[in-house]
């Protein structure tokens, strides 16, 4: 059954460092997603992308976060300049051009020093 | 404000209990319910609502909505140690073109043998 994969599974980084987290969506899906998980809170919605540009974007995601989609099949999240807040269980997702069921990855948890 | 409130937000049972929980949602034009399954990491897809009254059903799990008292159940019987999991209720904003879900915090859900 196709799957949402996503690397790093946890990364640690120093406070202030830029980091990269990739996502390859399934394969036949146009809609892509970054959620977040605050331990112990709700999952957040970041952005959402369609046709190559940010089609929605939360209050949590500001300058520091920017999406990119490089090549035909991954789509990545960078975070410049981390704080510790940004420590947090990072989820990709994906969905159909018809529908309303968004399939998750198995997350990347990023850990904030 | 919440959009999506579940309850409770923790559950001890035996196996072989059945168990109901709880899923009210407060989205402005709405469109669709969605349960998920939330083990270790990623949110996994149960079942999708859209009608009042017609419930979905996947082996011991099932699910049905309300829309005139705004809620949803999820019921699961004869309940097993692999039931044990976070159930995470969502409802898509009915303003986001592309699905931007609004989750509940979830019920833990722990299943002693």
């Amino acid at each position: 059954e196709p799957e949402v994969t996503q690397t790093p599974s946890h990364q640690v980084t120093q406070m202030g460092q830029e980091v990269i987290l990739r996502c390859v969506p399934i394969s036949n899906h146009l809609y892509f997603y970054w959620y977040r998980q605050i331990l112990g809170q709700k999952v957040e919605f970041l952005v959402s992308f369609y046709n190559n540009e940010i089609s929605e974007k939360s209050e949590i995601f500001d300058d520091q976060f920017s999406v990119e989609r490089p090549d035909g099949s991954n789509f990545t999240l960078k975070i410049r300049s981390t704080k510790l807040e940004d420590s947090a269980m990072y989820f990709c997702a994906s969905k159909r051009n018809t529908g309303n069921t968004i399939y998750f990855g198995e997350g990347s948890w990023l850990t904030v020093v | 404000e919440d959009k999506v409130v579940q309850s409770p937000l923790s559950l001890v049972v035996h196996e072989g209990d059945t168990v109901t929980l709880n899923c009210s949602y407060e989205v402005t034009n709405f469109r669709s319910l969605l349960w998920y399954k939330q083990e270790k990491k990623a949110p996994t897809f149960l079942f999708m609502l859209t009608s009042s009254g017609i419930e979905k059903k996947s082996g011991r799990l099932s699910s049905i909505l309300d829309k005139k008292e705004l809620f949803s159940i999820l019921n699961i019987t004869a309940t097993q140690t692999g039931d044990s999991a976070v159930y995470l209720c969502a409802s898509p904003e009915g303003g986001s073109t592309l699905g931007r879900l609004y989750f509940g915090r979830g019920t833990q859900l722990t299943v002693w043998p």
